[in-house]
This record gives C-alpha cells, sequence and structure tokens, in this order.
C-alpha cells in the first residue's frame, strides 16, 4: 500500500535559524497536504499543493511539490517559538480511493 | 462558525469494556473522517465516508471497531471489546469534498486499563 515518509523526526533549531521537512511518498500523488499540530492540540490545515513543481509561500513558510509529484517540503525561515509544533504532510493517492496517508510527522522545538 | 465537534474529551475503561465515540462535523461538510493517532505518530485512517456511504474501511479493525454516520451527518465510532492497544487518540475531520482541507475536532483520548 501506499507509503508516506517523512524526515526527520525531530528538529531543534535555535530561534531565527531556519528548518526544512521532507516528505517522500512511495507512490505518485494527486496532492499533498501539510497540517501543523502544536502540543495538546489537534492538526490544522496548513496548504494543498496540486501542481508537478508547484511552489506556495506563506510569510515565512515555503511549500514545494516535486516534479514527479511524489516528495514535498516545507521550509520555514527564520523560525520563531510560534512554530513549534509538529509538521505533518498528508499525500492523497491518485487512484482508487484517494487515500490520505499521513507522514510521521516532524516535531520542531525552537529555542529561545 | 462551529467546528467539529467531538465527544468525549477523555475516557478511560478497562479493556474488554465497550466504548463509543460520537462526532458532529461542520455543516455541510459532506466527507468524514475518523483517524487513530497513537503517540509521536501521524494519524491513521481508520475510516472515510461520503454523505452515509462509507468509501475507504480499509483500515478499520472490522472485528472490533465499527461505525456509522446515519442520515450523513453525525457519526459514533464504537470498538467492542476494547484492547489495551486500543489506547490513543481518536480524531473526527470533516471536509467539503474528498480534494478540500480537513478540519480537524479536538480528538477523544482513550485510556484502556
Amino acid at each position: 500500500g501506499q507509503q508516506v515518509m517523512q524526515i526527520p523526526q525531530y528538529q531543534h533549531v535555535q530561534e531565527g535559524e531556519d528548518f526544512t521537512t521532507y516528505c517522500n511518498s512511495s507512490t505518485t500523488l494527486s496532492n499533498i497536504q501539510w497540517y501543523k499540530q502544536r502540543p495538546g492540540g489537534h492538526p490544522v490545515f496548513l496548504i494543498q499543493l496540486v501542481k508537478s513543481g508547484e511552489v506556495k509561500k506563506q510569510k515565512r513558510l515555503t511549500f514545494q511539490f516535486g516534479e514527479a509529484k511524489k516528495n514535498s517540503s516545507l521550509h520555514i525561515t527564520a523560525t520563531q517559538t510560534t512554530d513549534v509544533g509538529t509538521y505533518f504532510c498528508a499525500g492523497r493517492a491518485s487512484g482508487g480511493y484517494q487515500k490520505v496517508t499521513f507522514g510521521i510527522g516532524t516535531k520542531l522545538q525552537v529555542i529561545p | 462558525e462551529a467546528g467539529v465537534v467531538q465527544s468525549p474529551r477523555y475516557k478511560i475503561i478497562e479493556k474488554k469494556q465497550p466504548v463509543a465515540f460520537w462526532c458532529n462535523p461542520i455543516s455541510g461538510h459532506n466527507t468524514l473522517y475518523w483517524y487513530r493517532q497513537n503517540l509521536g505518530q501521524g494519524p491513521e485512517l481508520l475510516i472515510r465516508y461520503e454523505n452515509e456511504e462509507a468509501v475507504d474501511d480499509s483500515q478499520l479493525p472490522k472485528d472490533r471497531f465499527s461505525a456509522e454516520r446515519l442520515k450523513g451527518v453525525d457519526s459514533t465510532l464504537k470498538i467492542q471489546p476494547a484492547e489495551l492497544g486500543d489506547s490513543a487518540v481518536y480524531l473526527c475531520a470533516s471536509s467539503l469534498g474528498v480534494r478540500t482541507e480537513q478540519f480537524f475536532g479536538p480528538g477523544t483520548r482513550l485510556t484502556v486499563l
């Protein structure tokens, strides 16, 4: 079945440093979504990427979808303490049930 | 606009007991998901509904888990009997359609003793 791998699993950064998490799917995706989950909270939608090679920006966050639609990345520039949380990618399969599979997540800690 | 509502927020039961979770999605959202999230893991899809039809229940352990979505609105997820390994957070999410963003509820944290 479809597998979505996400690395790294944990990342500690000094406030002001950049951060990147990577997501790789075993199969071609129809789209990929990114979610953020604060400690003790529930996942909150950040963005959806649909097109091959798509790049979207939200303030300090940059999201990319690979040309083959099998990988994606989230890059945060100049991290802040408010960026603390776990970032999940969720890949939607291109056929069948169009099943959504979440990655294991990258837990980001920002040291003030 | 109210978000996805789930109850209870916490549940502690002994193994072999039954338990049920309830979810009220955002009004107008046709697609409803039940996920299980273990500590340190991503949400794992258990079942997805399109209106009242379960279109993907391939990950639902059908020997002990059941779900229903009557009239295509509220949904319940039941475990009977519960096992120690069922301890997790059970998340409900809804969306306008299968290709759109999902809105998650606060989850039900289940502890099986």
